[in-house]
């Protein structure tokens, strides 16, 4: 089954820029969504169609794609921002959706 | 406004059979586009795909769990159903529904509060 990989962890100093990647062979055909997650609470989307921002979501948070990788970036790191982070997109048939593994984020 | 809430029993058996009921409001599943997804997450592990009901009754469900799946909706309720059959200690998870906009792309972005469901005789 199709499956999309991040990093388990990334730690970033307060201030400084954050880059968590997700990769995944059909990226270039679908689109990809970032969620952010924290203890005990639902996911709370970020990110979607690669580079899209919901409203209400900071403008520290964008995303990029380049082929098989996506990556969500946020800029200027709040210590509110420490939380897991989940890449989702959909096999190359677009009919089964996916979760990466997660990304715990650590503001030092 | 937009809300989803998953309901359903706490704790449930090895073998038997896992219902739980998405009850939501501030949109329509007859509306075109209009998807409600079912995504789970086992006590600190990943999120988990489960299954997808579309406006058009057009059902989708994880290759590996497909077996053991039912989704089903009731639109004058606005109301969607899991049925997950055989139920495993390794099924115990909590459950999210959530809505998704597949055709435009839009991503999860409204999730109920989710649901503990304890497997355990």
């Amino acid at each position: 089954s199709y499956e999309l990989t991040q990093p388990p962890s990334v730690s970033v100093s307060p201030g400084q820029t954050a880059r968590i990647t997700c990769s995944g062979d059909a990226l270039p055909k679908q689109y990809a969504y970032w969620y952010q997650q924290k203890p005990g609470q639902a996911p709370v989307l970020v990110i979607y169609k690669d580079s899209e921002r919901p409203s209400g979501i900071p403008e520290r948070f964008s995303g990029s794609s380049s082929g098989t990788t996506v990556t969500l970036t946020i800029s200027g790191v709040q210590a509110e921002d420490e939380a897991d982070y989940y890449c989702q997109s959909a096999d190359s048939s677009g009919t089964s959706w996916v979760f990466g593994g997660g990304t715990k984020l650590t503001v030092l | 406004q937009v809300t989803l809430r998953e309901s359903g029993p706490a704790l449930v058996k090895p073998t038997q059979t896992l219902t739980l009921t998405c009850t939501f409001s501030g949109f329509s599943l007859s509306t075109s586009g209009m998807c409600v997804s079912w995504i789970r997450q086992p006590p600190g592990k990943a999120l988990e795909w489960l299954a997808l009901i579309d406006w058009d009754d057009d059902k989708y469900y994880s290759t590996s769990l497909k077996t053991r799946l039912t989704i089903s909706k009731d639109t004058s309720k606005n109301q969607v159903v899991l049925t997950m059959t055989n139920m495993d200690p390794v099924d115990t998870a909590t459950y999210y529904c959530a809505r998704i906009l597949a055709v435009a792309g839009t991503g999860f972005d409204y999730w109920g509060q989710g649901t503990l469901v304890t497997v355990s005789s």
